[in-house]
């Protein structure tokens, strides 16, 4: 199975800071990377497949890049709705991975 | 509007079997690949499996901590997916969220979830 790291696992920014997680994995995988979203009680929420196409309605601070092992999410203006964990999968292979998650919270 | 819609958790003894169900609406659900992902209590998301479209012969794949123990279906006609979940361990306690893969994308990953329904199991 391929195996997905974060980091970091967690990290405190204030409202405007530019925040950047990065994601990698045990083995090539393209660009079969997604990133979601999850605030505290809540479901999930897509934000980018395919390592850097935002889902509709994301908005454009959200980006993503890399391919192969390494990749980044980044978000250019933190805003108090972007306060959450954040977590990356990879579907190039069977089973699809999730990385362990990155929180992100109030400094 | 899409809208996926979980229920069928509970309560169950280890050992024990539980079905759950996810009710779409929105969208051609027949289209679509669909998936179950869970989250244990206070811990990060796990792939538990996903079933393909009928184009694609509604193949199935699965996590190896599931794969014999849970089986992933579809009825086109009622636009619902489920989750038949034998042998259950206290492991398997988590929110199960079921997840639409998005049509014409490669790889057709998660573009939509449902709320979630949560599965406990304990004696």
């Amino acid at each position: 199975d391929i195996q997905m790291t974060q980091s970091p696992s967690s990290l405190s920014a204030s409202v405007g800071d530019r925040v950047t997680i990065t994601c990698r994995a045990s083995q090539g995988i393209s660009n079969y990377l997604a990133w979601f979203q999850q605030k505290p009680g809540k479901a999930p929420k897509s934000l980018i497949y395919a390592a850097s196409t935002l889902q509709s309605g994301v908005p454009s601070k959200f980006s993503g890049s890399g391919s192969g092992t390494d990749f980044t999410l980044t978000i250019s203006s933190l805003q108090p709705e972007d306060f959450a964990t954040y977590y990356c999968q990879q579907y190039n292979s069977y089973p699809f991975t999730f990385g362990p998650g990155t929180k992100v919270d109030i400094k | 509007e899409v809208q996926l819609v979980e229920s069928g958790g509970g309560l169950v003894q280890p050992g024990g079997s539980l079905r759950l169900s996810c009710a779409a609406s929105g969208f051609t659900f027949s289209d679509h690949y669909m998936a179950w992902v869970r989250q244990a209590p206070g811990k990060g998301l796990e792939w538990v499996g996903r079933t393909r479209n009928k184009a694609n012969s509604y193949t199935t794949e699965y996590a190896a901590s599931v794969k014999g123990r849970f089986t992933i279906s579809r009825d086109d006609s009622k636009n619902s997916l489920y989750l038949q979940m034998n042998s259950l361990k206290t492991d398997d306690t988590a929110v199960y969220y079921c997840a639409r893969g998005a049509k014409g994308i490669v790889g057709a990953i998660t573009d939509y979830w449902g709320l979630g329904t949560l599965v406990t199991v304990s004696s």
